[in-house]
C-alpha cells in the first residue's frame, strides 16, 4: 500500500536558519503530494502541494519539489521564523482517495 | 463560517460509554473523510464517504466504530464501548471537484476525545 516516510523530530532551529524536512513516499501510479501544517492549538492546513513530477509547490516562503526519480518531496525554507513553529506533515493522495500521512515533524524555532 | 466544523471540540468520557462525534463539511463538498490523530502515531484514516456510493470503511479499527452521513452532508462518527486506546483527536475533512481539484482536502479543527 501507499506510505509516506518523513524525518522524526523534533527539529529545533534558530531564527533565520535554513530548514529542510525530508519526505519520501511509496505509491503506485502518480500521486499528488502535499505538505500540511498544524500550528499549536489549530487544525491541519494545506501548506503546499504538487500534482506531477518536477512540479514545485510553494507558499509562505516554503518550497518542495516533486521528485519522481527519488520518490521524494522535501520541504525547505531559506529563513525560518518563530511563527513557523508547528508540526509539518508530508502526505500523498491518489485521485479522491484517503490521504496517506507521514508521522509529522515538530519544528521549534527559537529567537 | 465557510470551513469544516466539528463538535464537540473536547469530549471526556468513561471507559465503556458510547460517544458521538459530529462533522459539518463545507457546503457542497461531496467527499467526507474521518481521520484519527493519536499521540506519537501520526494521522490514521478511518472512513471515507463519496456522494451516494458505499463508504470506504477500510480504516475503521474495530466494529465498535461506525459512521454515517445523512443527506450527503453532516456525518456522525460513533464509538461504542469506548476504551482508553480510543483517546485521540478525531479529524474530519471534506473535498469537492469545485475546490479546483479532487485532491485538496479541507480539515476541521478536530474533536479531542479522552477516555478515562
Amino acid at each position: 500500500g501507499d506510505s509516506v516516510t518523513q524525518m522524526e523530530g523534533p527539529v529545533t532551529l534558530s531564527e533565520e536558519a535554513f530548514l529542510t524536512i525530508n519526505c519520501t513516499y511509496t505509491a503506485t501510479g502518480y500521486p499528488s503530494l502535499f505538505w500540511y501544517v498544524q500550528y499549536p492549538g489549530e487544525g491541519l492546513q494545506l501548506l503546499l502541494k504538487a500534482t506531477k513530477a518536477d512540479d514545485k509547490g510553494s507558499n509562505k516562503g516554503f518550497e518542495a519539489t516533486y521528485r519522481k526519480e527519488t520518490t521524494s518531496f522535501h520541504l525547505e525554507k531559506g529563513s525560518v521564523q518563530v511563527s513557523d513553529s508547528a508540526v509539518y506533515f508530508c502526505a500523498l493522495i491518489r485521485g479522491y482517495q484517503k490521504v496517506t500521512f507521514g508521522i509529522g515533524t515538530k519544528l521549534q524555532v527559537i529567537p | 463560517g465557510a470551513g469544516v466544523s466539528q463538535s464537540p471540540s473536547n469530549k471526556v468520557t468513561e471507559k465503556g460509554k458510547d460517544v458521538e462525534l459530529r462533522c459539518d463539511p463545507i457546503s457542497g463538498h461531496t467527499a467526507l473523510y474521518w481521520y484519527r490523530q493519536s499521540l506519537g502515531q501520526g494521522l490514521e484514516f478511518l472512513i471515507y464517504f463519496q456522494g451516494n456510493s458505499a463508504p470506504d470503511k477500510s480504516g475503521l479499527p474495530s466494529d465498535r466504530f461506525s459512521a454515517e452521513r445523512t443527506g450527503g452532508s453532516v456525518s456522525t462518527l460513533t464509538i461504542q464501548r469506548t476504551q482508553q486506546e480510543d483517546s485521540a483527536v478525531y479529524l474530519c475533512a471534506s473535498s469537492s471537484r469545485t475546490s479546483g481539484s479532487w485532491d485538496e482536502q479541507f480539515f476541521g479543527p478536530g474533536t479531542r476525545l479522552t477516555v478515562l
